[in-house]
């Protein structure tokens, strides 16, 4: 069955260092990979989206891989703030006519001031 | 404010009750979504409209879930005889889904409905 895997441990670190989560996933084949941040009580907002023929996509301080042999997506937030604490949602997408989204279960980041 | 909103935020009933919650999308977006999340899990995906047609349904959408979308506008989500299994996050989410190479434009969620099921 299909399957999507976020780290489900909270994810510690100082200020000012870089945060790398991970999301992977089986017998899916997405045409795109998106990833989301979410904080305590409201909806996900969308950060950074990724296509299956793309390797890496930047936005200022935010970086993802795709890296669909291994099928797998990286997400870095690099020189991290407290603000940045959330907790982070890989979502998956095939390029059908619901253009639904199939979330992993999210990992937890917390970073130290 | 121009996002998507929800109605109630909150909502707490008793078991066996019928509950209705509301979604207001971006105006000018034509595809509207619906997702329960509950504690420590990501959203699933429950239904979606493109205008007022809605076009597919999860088996998560017992016959108790009913939603509707009349005009493509605004949108509402329906749960008959609620049991406490229901109680989750219903959040909503809205597209604008257009013609071209991949028609796919990221999705816009609203703040959530938490309901409680006592």
């Amino acid at each position: 069955s299909q399957k999507i895997e976020q780290n489900s441990e909270a994810l510690n670190i100082q200020e000012g260092k870089t945060a790398t989560l991970t999301c992977n996933y089986t017998n899916y084949s997405p045409a795109y990979l998106q990833w989301y941040r979410q904080d305590p009580g409201r909806g996900p907002v969308f950060l950074l989206l990724i296509r299956e023929n793309e390797k890496e996509k930047r936005k200022e301080r935010l970086k993802v891989t795709f890296d669909t042999t291994l099928k797998q997506s990286l997400f870095h937030i690099t020189a991290s703030q407290p603000a940045d604490s959330a907790t982070y949602l890989c979502a998956l997408m095939k390029l059908d006519s619901s253009y639904k989204l199939i979330f992993g279960s999210g990992t937890r980041l917390l970073v130290r001031p | 404010d121009t996002g998507v909103s929800q109605n109630p935020r909150h909502k707490i009933t008793k078991r066996g009750q019928n509950v209705t919650f509301r979604c207001d999308p971006i105006s000018e977006h034509n595809r509207l979504y619906w997702y329960r999340q509950t504690l420590g899990q990501g959203p699933e995906f429950l239904t979606y409209f493109q205008n007022e047609a809605q076009l597919e349904k999860s088996r998560l959408l017992s016959d108790r879930f009913s939603a509707e979308r009349p005009k493509g506008s605004f949108s509402t989500l329906e749960i008959q005889r609620t049991e406490q299994g229901d109680s989750a996050m219903y959040l909503c989410a809205s597209s604008l889904a257009s013609r071209g190479t991949s028609g796919y434009n990221e999705q816009f969620f609203g703040p959530g409905t938490r309901l409680t099921v006592l």
